[in-house]
């Protein structure tokens, strides 16, 4: 079993449309989850980043984690064409090497 | 947040030579991380560099394939030696400060023939 699992997609939706990406990871110890957006041939940019359980919020990006069911969650809210990009999830602990993980990437295409 | 820029952006070389890529901070920062992506593949952590001490290496990547430099806080650069086209992938580098989250240089996309 992979330590963080992601569905690769593709995702379509139209314009406008909430969409929900989600993750689920297999380690209790990982404490720090991260939200990355990939576009086509550039690096991946932090897009949110939350310690603990429960839902943060910043513009039309929701992050949601459930420690629990070791589930995490990003919503996009109005989705735009500029919004199809790769979305990696990850999670990380401060135990020892800081090291993250990465999902494999879920690419959403917003269709205008 | 950090800026991070790499060099080169891209590359081709041929089989059996090495190619020494570049990362460069804006600001000084405790870890820098050097990472691997395959098409279509998540990002595959190489090893961890800090300031002043030697490279962390993950399972199946040694020093002497990919050496790695950290002479400072805002700087270090990673070797892909010997290289075979096995090796073409988008190398990435990203800095972090402990707890802190990483953010990531552009990539250098290397193509080896």
């Amino acid at each position: 079993q992979k330590e963080v699992e992601q569905d690769p997609g593709p995702l379509s939706v139209p314009e406008g449309a909430i969409v929900s990406l989600n993750c689920t990871y297999s380690n209790s110890a990982f404490q720090y989850f991260m939200w990355y957006r990939q576009y086509s041939r550039k690096g991946p940019e932090l897009l949110m980043y939350t310690y603990s359980s429960g839902n943060k919020e910043d513009g039309r990006f929701t992050a949601q984690v459930d420690k629990s069911s070791k589930y995490i969650s990003l919503f996009i809210r109005d989705s735009q064409p500029s919004d199809s990009a790769t979305y990696l999830c990850a999670t990380g602990t401060t135990s020892g090497t800081y090291k993250y993980i990465f999902g494999t990437g879920t690419r959403l295409k917003v269709l205008a | 947040s950090a800026v991070i820029s790499q060099k080169p952006s891209r590359d081709i070389c041929q089989r059996g030579t090495s190619l020494t890529i570049q990362c460069q901070v804006d600001s000084q920062v405790t870890m820098m991380f050097w990472y691997r992506q395959q098409p279509g593949q998540s990002l595959t952590l190489i090893a961890t560099a800090n300031q002043g001490s030697e490279a962390t290496y993950e399972s199946g990547f040694v020093i002497d394939k990919f050496p790695i430099s950290r002479p400072n806080l805002t700087f270090s650069t990673l070797t892909v030696s010997n290289m075979s086209p096995e090796d073409s992938s988008i190398y990435l580098c990203s800095a972090g400060q402990g707890t802190d989250t990483q953010y990531f240089g552009p990539g250098t996309r290397l193509t080896v023939l």
